[in-house]
């Protein structure tokens, strides 16, 4: 089955880009079944839905993000990534990647990754 | 955005106990609710999906119900594994959202 595994800096500074790109294995970013997500968690805290990908190109990202966010997908690489530009210490979180059927209107999230803190900080 | 409120924030209960949370939405989400199990530095695992629906390999004491705005997560004999947070979130609305979670804890 798909498993995914995120990547990328672990300590980025403030006003900077966050960069993580998510591995795919079991399976292929070129499918249309699916969209590609990322999600995050600050410490202690709940969930948030970060946005999404899919193969077409269509794109959906948090309004509270969006001027900020960018995704695409490699299929060469098999594998999709994140952008955050400007961050701040707000942004620090454990990121997930994950994958949810197109058929499930904006859920449902499965798999995901193991998650990769990102801590922001000079 | 629509918001999702769990009660209770946590849970003590003991091995064999029935335990019930509650997700509220503020506004209607048709039968668009999912509900995820997270352990300490774990992702989420979806349990249930679309209110009802078990996610394939999820014991069948977890199970769903509600419509609208009122949802539930039962586990009907709860298991030393199934100390956790539980979460809901609705798929119905763009963008998606999450309850608080519930902290099931040992009693």
């Amino acid at each position: 089955q798909v498993q995914l595994q995120e990547s990328g800096p672990g300590l980025v500074k403030p006003s900077e880009t966050l960069s993580l790109t998510c591995t795919v294995s079991g399976g292929s970013v070129s499918s249309g079944s699916y969209y590609w997500t990322w999600l995050r968690q600050p410490a202690g805290k709940g969930l948030e839905w970060i946005g999404r990908h899919h193969p077409s190109g269509s794109t959906n990202y948090n309004p509270a993000l969006q001027s900020r966010v960018t995704t695409s997908i490699d299929t060469s690489k098999n594998h999709f990534s994140l952008r955050l530009t400007s961050v701040t210490a707000a942004d620090t979180a454990v990121y997930y990647c994950a994958t949810a059927p197109i058929a499930s209107n904006y859920g449902w999230f499965d798999p995901w990754g193991p998650g990769t803190l990102v801590t922001v900080s000079s | 955005d629509i918001q999702m409120t769990q009660s209770p924030s946590s849970v003590s209960a003991s091995v064999g106990d029935r335990v019930t949370i509650t997700c509220r939405a503020s506004q209607g989400i048709s039968n668009w609710l999912g509900w995820y199990q997270q352990k300490p530095g774990k992702a989420p695992k979806l349990l249930i999906y679309a209110v009802y629906s078990l996610q394939s390999g999820v014991p069948s004491r977890f199970s769903g119900s509600g419509s609208g705005t009122d949802f539930t997560l039962t586990i009907s004999s709860l298991q030393p594994e199934d100390f956790a947070t539980y979460y809901c979130q609705q798929a119905d609305s763009f963008p998606p959202t999450f309850g608080q979670g519930t902290k099931v804890e040992i009693k």
